[in-house]
């Protein structure tokens, strides 16, 4: 079954520095991807960064970057020059390409992290 | 474009009652997920509509249904309600297989 566990329930960085929230996963299907997304105070689910099991590459979406390691089967999220805005819940999340899981995203607890001035 | 959108965004019943949440999703996409989302159990996959049909359930009891239309809209209801079924109900859109884009969920409080 897939899983997704997120270590970290709450993170502090300073503003402008760097801050990477750690994701593993589990899987047995060789076709996934794996997501990271924003949830603020609001509650919206903002989408900020994507990686496939084949991508060769790590993604990067401007400040975010995705740090695929795929034998250890774990995919941190790196955000480069906190600001203030940042202070949300953030969310590790996979999606089995293959069999019938369709539209089905599994999630992680969760990283609430905090950005200080 | 515009995003997805959820009505309403509160909503406050009590127990027996039954619920019908919508959503719209983003033009062009054609898949909508449903997702639970409580301090205690997390994100939940409630289910998936593709082209009206449903394609995927997740572990929620009969009372959680759901359908989708033919403009891709899609509503979900909850029949007999229980104060544990007190969340934000998330819905999600996409084209096919690809990303999910959320909507700004409704706040279900069950008394």
């Amino acid at each position: 079954a897939q899983k997704i566990t997120q270590t970290q329930p709450g993170m502090f960085v300073q503003e402008k520095e760097a801050v990477t929230l750690d994701c593993t996963y589990d899987t047995s299907d060789p076709s996934y991807g794996l997501f990271w997304y924003k949830q603020p105070s609001s509650g919206e689910m903002i989408f900020l960064i994507y990686q496939g099991s084949y991508d060769q590459q790590n993604a990067t979406e401007g400040r975010y970057s995705l740090n695929f390691q795929k034998a250890r089967k774990s995919a941190n999220l790196v955000i480069s020059a906190s600001q203030l805005g940042d202070s949300a819940m953030y969310f590790c999340a996979m999606r089995e390409l293959g069999g019938t899981s369709y539209g089905k995203l599994t999630f992680g607890q969760g990283t609430i992290l905090t950005v200080h001035p | 474009k515009a995003g997805v959108t959820q009505t309403p965004r509160y909503l406050i019943k009590t127990r027996g009652q039954q619920v019908t949440l919508s959503c719209s999703p983003i033009s062009g996409h054609r898949s909508v997920s449903w997702y639970q989302q409580t301090p205690g159990q997390g994100l939940q996959f409630l289910f998936e509509y593709f082209s009206e049909t449903q394609r995927n359930k997740g572990n929620f009891p009969g009372r959680f249904s759901g359908r989708q239309f033919s403009n891709s809209r899609s509503e979900m209801n909850v029949s007999t309600l229980e104060l544990g079924d007190s969340a934000l109900y998330l819905c999600a859109s996409s084209w096919e297989a690809d990303t999910q884009y959320f909507g700004p969920g409704t706040r279900l409080t069950v008394l």
